[in-house]
């Protein structure tokens, strides 16, 4: 069984530009979160993909987007990048619903300059 | 929405004492898990508990869904054991939603 898998581990950009961010699902998840974690901060919650679609979204604006494919990946994108898009951005997935856990990946720190 | 604390914010231990995490949530819950943030920032899973108790070796976890708490034991401390430990819960909608954390330093 693969665990959740984000890439890249790593990223440096600059304000103004544009990110994606990769996740693949652990085996036999179809429901993909993406959580931001501040330094020093919990994680908050972005939004979830469930079939392809955005199923919830949490208070992030519009230049935060994502995708998901039918192999249950996903990506997020961040366009016009601001100096306090720095952070670690987390992916998990899990089983549909609400009683059901998450697992998450290793996480891409992202940092603007 | 579903608000969570964690106490206390941070704890120093020495090798072999034992600890307890404490996580309110101030409503209702139909997820409550525990998580460990090893030092490259990575999530692991401790425990999914919205009810009941857990055990698994030196780490157990209670939840008391009536009154809106969870606790998670650290028996016999190991070096290993530090770092953020976090409680996250989720209500009706499937979002999770974490505390502030509760950095742990275990010291030979």
């Amino acid at each position: 069984e693969t665990g959740v898998t984000q890439s890249p581990t790593h990223l440096i950009k600059t304000r103004g530009q544009q990110v994606t961010l990769r996740c693949s699902s652990q085996s036999g998840h179809n429901t993909v979160s993406w959580y931001q974690q501040a330094l020093g901060q919990g994680p908050q919650f972005i939004f979830q993909y469930y079939r392809e679609e955005e199923n919830g979204r949490g208070n992030f604006p519009p230049r935060f987007s994502g995708l998901q494919f039918p192999n249950y990946s996903s990506e997020l994108n961040v366009n016009a990048l601001e100096l306090d898009d720095s952070a670690l951005y987390l992916c998990a997935s899990s089983l549909p619903g609400v009683n059901t856990e998450a697992f998450f990946g290793q996480g891409t720190r992202l940092t603007v300059v | 929405g579903i608000q969570v604390e964690q106490s206390p914010p941070d704890l120093i231990l020495q090798e072999g004492a034992n600890s307890t995490l404490r996580c309110n949530f101030s409503d209702s819950v139909n997820n409550l898990q525990w998580f460990h943030q090893n030092p490259w920032g990575q999530l692991i899973n401790l425990f999914y508990i919205p009810s009941g108790t857990k055990q698994n070796g030196r780490l157990s976890a209670t939840t008391v869904a009536t009154e809106r708490y969870s606790l998670l034991y650290i028996s016999s401390s190991q070096t290993t054991d530090s770092g953020v430990y976090f409680c996250a819960s989720a209500g009706g909608s499937e979002k999770l939603v974490f505390g502030k954390g509760m950095k742990l330093t275990v010291n030979p």
